[in-house]
């Protein structure tokens, strides 16, 4: 499978725990996103990567979140003290010139009790 | 930052029939916009993009629209099958590799 691939894809955590996501985007995208959905919305953009540097950091990512992309290869997104607001299905997507397309994988959903 | 506003949040139409999917955005410096399907349990999938210097496109059974003046743009679907049944999105970006702005979504249900 070539497509863009997530872990876990289904996460429930009780609240003031921290979680890891992880994203492998298709190889040789430079570009990675994050995204976050809630249920009943469109995702809404967190942060992204061009490479291992981290380009523009949405509002939406408080100080309790933080995503690196150490080699310009996977990316993870980590969530410090979990909060029940936090529950959303976590979106990653990545892209490459000269296509652009951003390509999503199939989300990690996280429930926090 | 961009808003983008889609109507309806839910369409259900039969199967042969057409299905049309609106949406609004205030950052007149969005020049590109993308609709994507998602089905059930998957990531959005683009299924059809344009950019601010064309009007319309077409694909096959689905085509978009876009005014730059009003700053609308709409998709249309025709020929209904039941496997258009999904969520559809749009969404505006300065970029096609930049952050996407998305809307609420729109619920499509084809009948049989």
């Amino acid at each position: 499978d070539t497509g863009v691939s997530q872990n876990p894809r289904h996460k429930i955590t009780k609240r003031g725990q921290n979680v890891t996501f992880r994203c492998d985007p298709i190889s040789e995208h430079n570009r990675l996103y994050w995204y976050r959905q809630t249920l009943g919305q469109g995702p809404e953009f967190l942060t992204y990567f061009q490479n291992e540097a981290q380009l523009e950091k949405s509002r939406l990512l408080s100080d309790r979140f933080s995503a690196e992309r150490p080699k310009g290869s996977f990316s993870t997104l980590e969530i410090q003290r979990t909060e029940q607001g936090d529950s959303a299905m976590y979106l990653c997507a990545s892209s490459s010139p000269p296509v652009d397309e951003q390509f999503f994988g199939p989300g990690t959903r996280l429930t926090v009790l | 930052g961009e808003n983008v506003e889609q109507h309806p949040s839910t369409l259900s139409v039969q199967e042969g029939d057409s299905a049309v999917i609106k949406c609004t955005y205030s950052d007149s410096a969005s020049n590109y916009f993308p609709w994507y399907k998602q089905e059930l349990g998957k990531g959005p999938q683009l299924i059809i993009d344009i950019r601010s210097n064309v009007g319309e496109k077409k694909d096959q059974r689905i085509a978009v629209t876009l005014n730059k003046t009003a700053k609308h743009f709409s998709l249309h679907i025709t020929e209904t099958q039941p496997e258009d049944s999904a969520v559809y999105f749009c969404a505006a970006s300065k970029g096609r590799d930049y952050k996407l702005s998305f809307g609420a979504g729109t619920t499509v249900t084809v009948r049989a």
